[in-house]
């Protein structure tokens, strides 16, 4: 059985762009969080989606949004890129039991 | 103050030790507590799930959860190199679905041979 995938696994872009990063859950978790983690720190709470609905939203600015599919699939969005979004970047699919990651995008903003 | 705080090392230690990963807490309403380990460059990885206080055991691995004094530990026996990761203890108020797990910063542990 596939685990949590995320595409890209790396990403380098520019200050000001756009960025659209994507998650497929574990078949059957219909709960998908977004974390971010900058080296040397723990994963910090982006948002949850949870049946294509909105179920929590951490500290981070407007310029972040994200949305659940149909297939339970998400998507991560970051608008007007700065150089402190460098950061991995952690999907996670849930029961009720932990919760289990992907391996995260990486991505440089230079 | 954060509501959860791990001394993000690093801890260094000969192979065959026994290891021990501390995390504090300051908000009693937690509930879960999670172990996860992570490699260089990877997501993290369950290791350990525990509901309350008491002990859980598994291989060479024990998570203890002491809720009166608001601190849980992790516990490995017989360290390997191979166990040379970074540990990130994790809780949460509740096992539903809305209930988001708070982590801690990580403890990075190196176990040479």
């Amino acid at each position: 059985d596939a685990g949590v995938t995320q595409s890209p696994t790396h990403l380098i872009k520019t200050r000001g762009q756009h960025v659209t990063l994507r998650c497929s859950p574990i078949s059957g978790h219909k709960s998908v969080s977004w974390y971010q983690q900058v080296l040397g720190q723990g994963p910090q709470f982006i948002f949850q989606y949870y049946e294509k609905e909105e179920r929590g939203r951490g500290n981070f600015p407007d310029r972040f949004s994200a949305r659940q599919f149909p297939n339970y699939s998400s998507e991560l969005n970051v608008n007007a890129l700065l150089l402190g979004d460098s950061a991995l970047y952690l999907c996670a699919s849930s029961l009720d039991e932990g919760y289990t990651f992907g391996s995260g995008t990486r991505l440089t903003v230079v | 103050q954060k509501e959860v705080e791990q001394d993000p090392g690093p801890l260094s230690v000969p192979e065959g030790a026994i290891v021990s990963l501390n995390c504090t807490y300051s908000n009693s309403a937690f509930q879960y507590f999670m172990w996860y380990r992570q490699y260089s460059r990877k997501g993290p990885e369950l290791l350990m799930y525990t509901y309350s206080s008491g002990n859980k055991e598994d291989g060479r691995f024990t998570a203890q959860v002491d809720k009166s004094s608001k601190y849980i530990s992790l516990f490995i026996r017989d360290s390997q190199p191979s166990d040379s990761a970074t540990y990130l203890c994790a809780m949460r108020k509740g096992s539903g679905g809305s209930y988001i797990p708070t982590f801690g910063r990580g403890t990075s542990l190196i176990v040479h041979p």
